[in-house]
């Protein structure tokens, strides 16, 4: 079976800080995908980004930043220079074989950042 | 950037009634999806659908669920009998393209309470 497992349900940081969001997943699919979804205020699941299983490669994209690793089944999520509009609640998600398109979510983790 | 809408954004009924969840889709998409929060829980995959058929359904959408997609833009869930279990977010999501990994664009959801 696939599971999503984020251990942090709730983070409060001051802006500027960085904060990792910390994301496990079990499956014993070989190919499956990995995302992040932000849910902002406004309820809406907005996408992140996402990786498959064959590319290991940590992505950055402006303040966020991604690290992918196998060998402990985690696909971390860091928020460099945190801004008062990363305040949402994020969602690690995964999809394989086994369970064809569908996502499998984790129970996701309120970040507030504070002034 | 195309959205996917969801109406309305609240629905509260009584337990034993029927309820109809909307949904627009981005227009452009062949592929839609139910998924549900229930408050302090992870987002479950209810149903997706394409080409007027349900693809895939999880255990959670048992007969008193329904999706249709009654004219070219609307793609709506049914509940025939609302129970207090119920009560949940209810969201929304279309992609282009079918198979594991592809990306889902997601509605701001219905909030869902069974009185």
């Amino acid at each position: 079976a696939q599971k999503v497992t984020q251990a942090q349900t709730e983070i409060s940081v001051v802006e500027k800080e960085d904060v990792t969001l910390d994301c496990v997943y079990e499956t014993r699919d070989t190919t499956y995908y990995l995302f992040w979804y932000k849910q902002p205020p406004s309820g809406e699941l907005v996408f992140l980004i996402r990786r498959n299983s064959f590319d290991e490669q940590n992505e950055i994209s402006g303040r966020y930043s991604w690290n992918f690793q196998k060998s402990t089944s985690s696909f971390n999520f860091t928020i460099t220079a945190s801004q008062v509009v990363d305040s949402a609640v994020y969602f690690c998600a995964l999809s394989g074989q086994g369970g064809s398109e569908k996502l499998v979510f984790g129970k996701g983790m309120k970040l507030t950042v504070n002034p | 950037e195309p959205e996917v809408t969801q109406t309305p954004s609240h629905q509260v009924t009584q337990m034993g009634q029927e309820v109809i969840l909307r949904c627009v889709p981005i227009s452009n998409h062949l592929y839609f999806y139910w998924y549900r929060q229930i408050l302090g829980q992870k987002v479950e995959f209810l149903v997706s659908f394409y080409n007027n058929e349900i693809s895939e359904k999880s255990e959670i959408f048992d007969d008193q669920f329904s999706v249709e997609r009654p004219d070219g833009s609307n793609f709506t869930l049914k509940i025939r009998s609302t129970k207090l279990e119920d009560s949940a977010m209810y969201f929304c999501a279309s992609s282009d393209r079918w198979g594991i990994g592809e990306k889902l664009f997601f509605g701001s959801g219905t909030q869902l309470s069974v009185l």
